[in-house]
């Protein structure tokens, strides 16, 4: 059975850093593209990053550029998110989510929730 | 990288058919046949329930099917049920592995 377990979230005061881990099992982790998925309380989902199986190519939404860095580690099964100069508008349930071969996102885990507040 | 456009709530009855619309641009919903729909209930994380504009995933209902037409893709549920009550997104490829998801729809089962 596929696991994509997120953890790391929490309260954090605006401009801090906090680093997000989505931990995978049951798949060949180092075969599939990766991606991170927010949803702020009460609104829509917003793509964030992502980044390919072998880290070669990473992308990331225009509002986070040079504040998050996402990173794999496939000996690990792991992947993250390391958020800094975190804004009030980061603030959102942030899902990892495995890419398949059809350009969607076809395995999530079950989210964890980030709170930017003074 | 604008939010794909859904209308916020679409009801139904039992038994009944909707359709949830998606409208993009030439640059993502237009330029490839790489749509995707989700479904979330509250407080869950999303489900993939169309793939690559038309195509159910396994043990997804045949209730739902998928279409595109230029920049418009959309979601149809047929036999409405009460397990259907849920957020539903699209979400469009938009190249070099980025995607934009669509502004989500509500859909009550009256």
């Amino acid at each position: 059975e596929v696991q994509l377990v997120e953890s790391g979230g929490g309260l954090v005061k605006p401009g801090g850093s906090l680093r997000l881990s989505c931990a995978a099992s049951g798949f060949t982790f180092s075969s599939y593209s990766m991606n991170w998925v927010r949803q702020a309380p009460g609104k829509g989902l917003e793509w964030v990053s992502s980044i390919s199986s072998s880290s070669n190519y990473i992308y990331y939404v225009d509002s986070v550029k040079g504040r998050f860095t996402i990173s794999r580690d496939n000996a690990k099964n792991s992947l993250y998110l390391q958020m800094n100069s975190l804004r009030a508008e980061d603030t959102a349930v942030y899902y990892c989510a495995r890419e398949s071969s059809n350009f969607d996102l076809d395995q999530w885990g079950q989210g964890t929730l980030l709170t930017i507040s003074s | 990288q604008s939010a794909l456009t859904q209308p916020a709530s679409v009801s139904g009855s039992p038994g009944q058919s909707i359709t949830i619309s998606c409208t993009g641009t030439s640059s993502d919903v237009g330029s490839y046949n790489l749509v995707s729909w989700y479904r979330q209930h509250p407080g869950k994380a999303p489900k993939l329930m169309i793939s690559e504009v038309s195509k159910r995933p396994s043990g997804v209902s045949n209730r739902f099917s998928g279409s595109k037409s230029g920049n418009t893709a959309s979601l149809t549920i047929s036999g409405l049920q009460a397990e259907d009550e849920a957020d539903y997104y699209c979400c469009s490829y938009a190249g070099s592995s980025t995607y934009v998801f669509g502004t989500g729809t509500k859909v009550t089962v009256l």
